[in-house]
């Protein structure tokens, strides 16, 4: 069974650009959570999806949205880069909210 | 919201030996405990995890332990490899507030201990 898949692995954006980022979640699996994980912040929590449907959102600026399609893979958009942007984005998988979630390998993130 | 406190941030043990990671959290509703073990340039790999209706949960070398009364929970590893060393994240559901139905999405995560396995 493939696991959750993040593309791309590696980013380098400049300062004011915008950013998408992908992940398909593992298959059957319908809910999708991202987070930010900087050496500073350590891991923090940015959105969950479930359904299509935004449940939640951590404490982070517009600038930062997603969404999720009907086939379970979402997408994690960042506008107006800042250079504190910079860090790994995961996501993680679950078959439901509140159930064991799996990482996929990041989005390695840099803002110039 | 819920807070995890993680300690100690960095833990080295002889190879052989056990490890204890231990964590508290803040909110008496949360029921579930995922520990993650991050390798470098690795997404978090989860574990071991725990629900609030049992006390200890053991596989092979590893085992977590959880006092709902304490709001405590602990990592352990028995005869340390090499291959433990890594950074693990213990985790705790992060609630919505009543105005927002009530509910858990996503985790809260501690800040992370980096456990060196001495050879």
């Amino acid at each position: 069974k493939a696991g959750v898949t993040q593309t791309p692995r590696y980013l380098i954006k400049t300062r004011g650009q915008q950013v998408t980022l992908s992940c398909s979640p593992i298959s059957g699996h319908r809910s999708v959570s991202w987070y930010q994980q900087t050496p500073g912040q350590g891991l923090q929590f940015l959105f969950e999806y479930f359904s299509e449907t935004q449940r939640n959102k951590g404490n982070f600026p517009g600038r930062f949205s997603g969404r999720q399609f009907s086939n379970s893979r979402s997408e994690m958009n960042v506008s107006t880069l800042e250079l504190g942007d910079s860090a790994l984005y995961l996501c993680a998988s679950s078959i439901r909210v509140n159930t064991e979630a799996f990482f996929g390998q990041g989005t390695r993130l840099t803002v110039v | 919201g819920e807070n995890v406190e993680q300690h100690p941030s960095t833990l080295s043990v002889q190879e052989g030996d056990s490890a204890v990671i231990k964590c508290t959290y803040s909110d008496s509703a949360s029921n579930y405990f995922p520990w993650y073990k991050q390798e470098l340039g690795k997404g978090p790999q989860l574990i071991i995890d725990i629900r609030s209706n049992v006390g200890e949960k053991k596989d092979q070398r590893i085992a977590v332990t959880l006092n709902k009364t304490a709001k405590h929970f602990s990592l352990h590893i028995t005869e340390t490899q090499p291959e433990d060393s890594a950074v693990y994240f213990c985790a705790a559901p992060r609630f919505r507030g009543r105005n927002s139905g009530g509910g858990a999405d996503g985790l809260t995560f501690g800040k992370g201990t980096h456990l060196i396995i001495q050879p």
